[in-house]
């Protein structure tokens, strides 16, 4: 499809573990955000990519979060050492960028169900 | 900071009735204003948005007006269906931001 993609849709680990999460976005976006869907705060904002740079990471809870971007497209968020409270679905966007792209809406990927035990 | 309130729900409508969910917001500069929707085990699709003051957004019956004056972007629908019930979010983004910011989401429920 034309959508975008993540995998994979639901990952349960034991604590203590590290995981990757992996997000395609849409086919031209340059653009790309990271999204952490919890039942306690809601979307939090994590982290947004320009290409392969990531100009804010201010989302980004604690150092065993990490996030990289290559080609300009496939982006991987890596978790470290995880913990029961990175439980949430996290959600990859992407959006078009040229005049005025700050308006441009974000799309969504049905996001990765990640369940730390 | 940026900040999205929305009504907090469940709200729950009978078939064919009107709904409002309310949204207002505070932000710096000139946001655009979107309104999401999320149906269950999915992700988030946009439903409408608007980019300046006293734009409507308009899409599959439901309805939004960015009011500057009143800092609110209400979605509105005139006659809710069984297949309209998800979760909504009102969002800001746009300007210099290019974030969302999010309300905390209102679960709407129609029953036939």
């Amino acid at each position: 499809g034309a959508g975008v993609s993540q995998s994979p849709s639901n990952k349960v680990t034991e604590k203590g573990k590290d995981v990757e999460l992996r997000c395609d976005p849409i086919s031209g976006h340059t653009a790309l955000y990271w999204y952490r869907q919890s039942l306690g705060q809601g979307l939090e904002f994590l982290i947004y990519f320009q290409g392969n740079s990531a100009p804010d990471k201010s989302g980004l809870p604690s150092d065993r979060f990490s996030a990289e971007r290559t080609g300009g497209s496939v982006s991987t968020l890596t978790i470290q050492r995880t913990q029961q409270e990175d439980s949430a679905v996290y959600l990859c966007a992407s959006s078009s960028t040229g005049t005025g792209f700050s308006n441009q809406p974000q799309h969504f990927g049905d996001g990765t169900r990640l369940s730390i035990l | 900071g940026d900040s999205v309130t929305q009504m907090e729900g469940p709200v729950t409508l009978s078939e064919e009735a009107f709904l409002t969910i309310n949204c207002t917001y505070t932000a710096t500069g000139y946001p655009s204003l979107f309104w999401y929707v999320q149906y269950p085990g999915e992700g988030l699709q946009l439903l409408l948005k608007a980019t300046k003051a006293d734009d409507k957004g308009s899409n599959k019956g439901f309805e939004a007006t960015y009011r500057k004056e009143t800092t609110s972007f209400h979605l509105e629908k005139g006659s809710v269906q069984v297949s309209d019930s998800a979760v909504y979010f009102c969002a800001l983004g746009g300007g210099s931001n290019y974030k969302l910011t999010f309300g905390k989401g209102t679960l709407l429920t129609v029953n036939p």
